[in-house]
């Protein structure tokens, strides 16, 4: 089955310094790509995602990257702010004949600092 | 903005113990998942229903985790008889209808097995 790679597990910025989170996954079948939020003791939250035929995806101030060739993916968020502080998860997915169900990594603890 | 609800949010149960969490997906989602979440880690798949069918069960340890979705709506997660290593937060999520992938998930159940 699927595996993600999720790395770093911990990664400490200064508030406007940029945070770049990366996942990595084993089944070249996986197409889509969503990172979800979790702020403790809250539900997570979908913050970005994208399609296997998408090399890049931009909101805001948060970006995600694919290259398919290696098979990783990856999270950009720029001018960082303390409400950003948050365990951030990838995960990927592979087609309907596994039910779209997602295969998370292990997650990263992002804290900014004022 | 609708939600996925869940309950109860906290449950202690001593091992041994028979508990069950319920999910209440968004109005008109067809799919249904139930994730585990041990402390430190990302969700885990335990089940997947597509309407009142089961999808995938094969992450569900059947000797003593069920899991229905009788009308299709709704669904209940059991466990009996509960273990201390069975201490996690159980997440529900759910998907529309169609070609999206994004999974909504409930604010889930943290389980405490003493």
């Amino acid at each position: 089955g699927e595996n993600v790679e999720q790395h770093p597990s911990t990664l400490s910025v200064q508030e406007g310094d940029s945070a770049v989170i990366k996942c990595t996954y084993s089944d070249s079948a996986s197409n889509y790509f969503p990172w979800y939020k979790q702020e403790l003791g809250k539900r997570p939250q979908l913050i970005i995602d994208i399609r296997s035929n998408v090399g890049e995806k931009k909101d805001q101030r948060i970006a995600v990257t694919l290259n398919k060739t290696a098979k990783h993916f990856s999270l950009h968020i720029t001018e960082t702010q303390p409400e950003d502080s948050a365990v951030y998860f990838c995960a990927a997915s592979t087609p309907p004949n596994s039910g779209y169900a997602l295969n998370f990594g292990k997650g990263t603890s992002l804290l900014v600092t004022p | 903005e609708a939600e996925v609800a869940q309950s109860p949010r906290y449950k202690i149960t001593e091992k041994s113990q028979a508990v069950a969490f319920w999910c209440d997906p968004i109005s008109g989602h067809a799919t249904l998942y139930w994730y585990r979440q041990i402390l430190g880690q990302g969700p885990e798949l335990l089940v997947q229903f597509q309407d009142e069918s089961v999808v995938d069960d094969s992450q569900l340890p059947k000797d003593r985790f069920s899991a229905e979705r009788l009308k299709g709506v709704d669904s209940t997660l059991k466990i009996q008889p509960a273990e201390l290593g069975d201490s996690a937060m159980y997440l529900c999520a759910s998907r529309p209808a169609g070609p999206s992938n994004i999974q909504y998930f409930g604010a889930g159940t943290r389980l405490s097995v003493l």
